[in-house]
């Protein structure tokens, strides 16, 4: 069975600056995707960004961008010029790449503040 | 995308009794699911709703707990039965999307207190 693992609970960061998430996961399988999703106080979750394991290219989306290390199953996120809106529970996220692996196993969470 | 709406949004409950949560998606998707989040905690998956066949529940939880319906390819139901304070979690609705990049698109929560 695949596992993600955050092992930051809390994270802090001054407005303006960079802050990096933190993931790790594990699972035999060669073929899978990655996600980061935000949880607001709101409590949707929405989708940050993505990455499809057959592609060597970082993902970036906006201020948003990964650092995927297939061989080291690292996948962490790069939140840079962070801004208050940016507050929320952060999940990583796991999904195989299989007709059957339709579901998706979330790390634990990260909690990030920033502070004006 | 998918727009997905979910009712009601919060319940405070007694327990011994259920409650059966509605999941309404404006496009026909394939795959729907039901997450539990626990106070604090992160997502779990509850069971994946298919429609025309019995839910598929993971380890740990069980259709005469959590009984699901999947009338159709916009629409689920799950019942959360015979409530105790260990069941008060927020409930999440999710949607697959193969067409878009395997995405799962989450309904916004219900939010559930058992007294």
């Amino acid at each position: 069975a695949q596992t993600v693992t955050q092992s930051q609970p809390e994270m802090s960061v001054q407005e303006a600056e960079t802050v990096t998430l933190s993931c790790t996961y594990d699972t035999s399988e060669s073929d899978y995707y990655l996600f980061w999703y935000k949880q607001p106080p709101s409590r949707q979750m929405i989708l940050v960004i993505r990455q499809e394991a057959y592609k060597q290219q970082n993902a970036t989306e906006n201020r948003f961008s990964v650092n995927f290390q297939k061989a080291a199953k690292s996948f962490s996120l790069k939140i840079s010029d962070s801004q208050l809106g940016d507050a929320a529970m952060y999940f990583c996220a796991y999904r195989s790449a299989s007709s059957s692996g339709s579901r998706l196993t979330f790390g634990e969470g990260t909690q990030l503040t920033v502070n004006p | 995308s998918a727009v997905i709406s979910q009712k009601p949004s919060r319940d405070i409950c007694q327990r011994g009794t259920s409650l059966t949560i509605q999941c309404q998606v404006d496009s026909q998707v394939t795959m729907m699911f039901w997450y539990r989040q626990q106070p604090g905690q992160s997502l779990t998956l509850i069971a994946t709703a298919n429609q025309g066949s019995e839910a598929t529940y993971e380890s740990g939880f069980v259709i005469d707990k959590f009984p699901i319906s999947r009338p159709n390819l916009t629409f689920s139901t799950l019942t959360v039965s015979n409530m105790s304070p260990e069941d008060s979690s927020i409930y999440l609705c999710s949607v697959g999307m193969r067409m878009v990049y395997n995405e799962q698109f989450f309904g916004p929560g219900t939010r559930l207190t058992v007294l």
